[in-house]
């Protein structure tokens, strides 16, 4: 069983660079979101989406943009890479019903030299 | 906000010995729900066990148990006889809103022969 998957898992790029990060689901889950993890920080909320043709914005949203076109996807876009942005990004989803576990992709370890 | 904080940095213990894990939260939500993750050195994000606010009885999962009091805000993860392989880094995480996560920055765990 596929779940969640992200591409590409690992990525460098150059400062000022763009980028999208690719999350999909076949779970036929209305919730998706994006975190990011830094080292001693935890994981913490990007945006986040309930469904499609939805987004909103979470805790850290400065320098990232998403969109949710496809119900079973959902993008990280970096319109302008700066070193502060390199981190471990995890995409996730969950079903409506609240007393369930959110699924986890497998992490994108970004570095933006 | 809510907010959840997690004290140990890091625990260690010997193989088959119990461990726990402590988590407290702050939230001014009546209904909410706490969650444990497991991150082993691989990276993915591994879901252990839930405990809901109206839950009567304490969440358990095989080895794991959910020692939840609500009066003191506390979700403490306990391992009974540990393994080799729960060496890794445990989250606590509450659900907010949305069902986003709000996670503490998580604590190390080192099983020992």
């Amino acid at each position: 069983n596929a779940g969640v998957t992200q591409t590409p898992k690992f990525r460098v790029l150059k400062t000022g660079q763009s980028m999208t990060l690719l999350c999909a689901q076949d779970m036929n889950h209305e919730y998706m979101y994006w975190y990011r993890q830094d080292p001693g920080m935890g994981l913490r909320l990007i945006h986040y989406s309930v469904g499609e043709g939805t987004t909103a914005k979470g805790e850290v949203p400065d320098g990232y943009n998403v969109s949710r076109l496809k119900k079973q996807n959902f993008l990280l876009g970096l319109e302008s890479a700066a070193p502060s942005q390199t981190s471990v990004y995890f995409c996730a989803s969950r079903p409506l019903e609240p007393n369930t576990e959110a699924f986890f992709g497998q992490g994108t370890r970004l570095t933006v030299v | 906000a809510q907010k959840i904080t997690q004290t140990q940095p890091g625990m260690f213990v010997q193989e088959k010995e119990a461990v726990t894990l402590d988590c407290t939260y702050d939230t001014s939500d009546q209904s909410y729900g706490l969650f444990w993750y497991k991150q082993p050195s691989s990276g993915e994000m591994i879901f252990l066990i839930y405990q809901g606010s109206y839950d009567e009885q304490n969440a358990t999962e095989g080895r794991y148990s959910l020692n939840f009091q609500k009066a003191r805000k506390s979700a403490n993860l306990v391992i009974s006889a540990s393994q080799l392989g729960d060496s890794a880094m445990y989250f606590c995480a509450m659900r907010g809103g949305y069902s986003t996560l709000t996670f503490g920055k998580g604590t190390m765990l080192l099983v020992s022969p």
